[in-house]
């Protein structure tokens, strides 16, 4: 039971492009989002959230979109860098420190030169 | 200011062993959440300690079993080892009420021959 779905295994972008990354859950008790980025032989590394009250988040070339009624978040990466390579996780909570994070299967990002 | 350590970094073992896998949290942060990554899946739950307690188990057998001491460190214990288990294993710490993003270690990846 998939209850966050990142359905494109991997995107390849041109540098300097804008990369949107999807991200689709079925749960609407989740009321927190998050993105993850996870590089090879690392743990994942927390990059920006956002609370279902809101609708947006920025943090510098990272914004997250949350559209509560289609259960879908994306998340924009504007312009997109060769660092930015990697494998982004989305997952959500329900909003209590006492909760699991629940994660999708993942994005492989590829920005291409 | 240390992160998430995590010891050994690479196990491998035989089916029907047992295993025990460390975890040092960032310091200042006194929960550990332990996580399953199967290549090509996203990290699965497979619980969270504070207190010294576990608080949250997601869908994992019994033969995963866990501790949290007082100084926040962790251990992950699994038993009869099935070729299954195989995977990078990940522990997380985080602090505060409400959610909080999870820092990650950069994992153990254990090997069932």
């Amino acid at each position: 039971d998939q209850q966050v779905k990142q359905n494109s295994p991997s995107l390849s972008v041109q540098e300097g492009r804008i990369s949107i990354l999807n991200c689709d859950y079925t749960n609407s008790m989740f009321d927190y989002f998050l993105w993850y980025k996870k590089y090879p032989a690392e743990g994942p590394t927390f990059l920006i959230s956002i609370s279902s009250i809101k609708d947006k988040n920025e943090d510098g070339r990272f914004t997250v979109f949350l559209n509560k009624s289609a259960k879908h978040l994306s998340l924009h990466i504007v312009p997109s860098q060769p660092g930015d390579s990697a494998v982004y996780f989305c997952a959500a909570v329900r909003g209590s420190r006492d909760d699991k994070i629940i994660f999708g299967k993942g994005t492989r990002l590829h920005i291409l030169p | 200011d240390a992160g998430v350590t995590q010891s050994p970094t690479h196990l491998i073992k035989t089916r029907g062993q047992q295993v025990t896998l460390r975890c040092s949290p960032k310091s200042g942060h006194d929960t550990v959440s332990w996580y399953q990554q199967a290549l090509g899946q996203g990290p699965q739950f497979i619980f969270q300690y504070y207190e010294e307690e576990e608080r949250q188990r997601g869908n994992f057998p019994d033969r995963f079993s866990g501790h949290q001491f007082p100084n926040y460190s962790s251990e992950l214990n699994v038993n009869a080892l099935l070729l299954g288990d195989s995977a990078l294993y990940l522990c997380a710490s985080s602090l505060g009420t409400g959610p909080s993003p999870l820092h990650f270690g950069n994992g153990t990846r254990l090997t069932v021959t």
